[in-house]
């Protein structure tokens, strides 16, 4: 079993979709949850961080996690054409102990 | 300068080859991280390095090897190369050894042959 489960899509949505992105996690050690976007031929940028449960919140993006139920989500309001990219969600317990998902490609189209 | 740069961007090599991937580290940060990045695959931990020392190393084996300069530039080498090695390496560099704040590199891709 993964670490760190998340669908790998690909996800089409239209332009002004709410997207909802999760992924599952395997160890109740983790403490720290990411989410990271990936545009092709780039290495991946921080999107989102959160310790512990609860939400957060940054313009358009909300991330939450659940930790009773080991669930991790992304959602994007009033998605944009240039939110097409590959997401990838990441979970840490230690500072070297760093798992990332095998990535969600979301297409939104115009 | 900002930001994380690798060196170099694209690299073809045959089996049984060494490689060495350079990664200059962002501005201020003193941990740098490699990752394995499979097409289609989340990037995988292969080890990090803070200031100059080695503290995590991921299951790779020991041909994976690697080095963390007095300026914390970083070196990835990779020994006998296989076929399987052809994948994105990824370096990511922060200040302390957490994840959140790592800055990635645009990576380099190497293609075994």
């Amino acid at each position: 079993q993964k670490e760190v489960e998340q669908d790998p899509g690909p996800l089409s949505v239209p332009e002004g979709a709410i997207v909802s992105l999760n992924c599952t996690y395997s160890n109740s050690a983790f403490q720290y949850f990411m989410w990271y976007r990936q545009y092709s031929r780039k290495g991946p940028e921080l999107l989102m961080y959160t310790y512990s449960s609860g939400n957060k919140e940054d313009g358009r993006f909300t991330a939450q996690v659940d930790k009773s139920s080991k669930y991790i989500s992304l959602f994007i309001r009033d998605s944009q054409p240039s939110d097409s990219a590959t997401y990838l969600c990441a979970s840490q317990y230690n500072f070297n102990k760093f798992y990332f998902g095998s990535g969600t490609k979301l297409n939104v189209k115009p | 300068e900002t930001g994380v740069t690798q060196s170099p961007t694209h690299l073809i090599k045959t089996r049984g080859q060494q490689v060495t991937l350079r990664c200059s580290s962002q501005s201020g940060h003193n941990t740098v991280s490699w990752y394995q990045q499979a097409l289609g695959q989340g990037p995988q931990f292969i080890f990090q390095y803070y200031r100059e020392e080695k503290n995590g190393r991921g299951n790779f084996p020991p041909r994976f090897s690697g080095l963390q300069f007095p300026n914390y530039s970083s070196e990835l080498n990779v020994n006998a190369l296989e076929l399987d090695d052809s994948a994105l390496y990824l370096c990511a560099s922060s200040l302390g050894q957490g994840g959140s704040g790592y800055t990635f590199g645009s990576g380099t891709r190497l293609t075994v042959v």
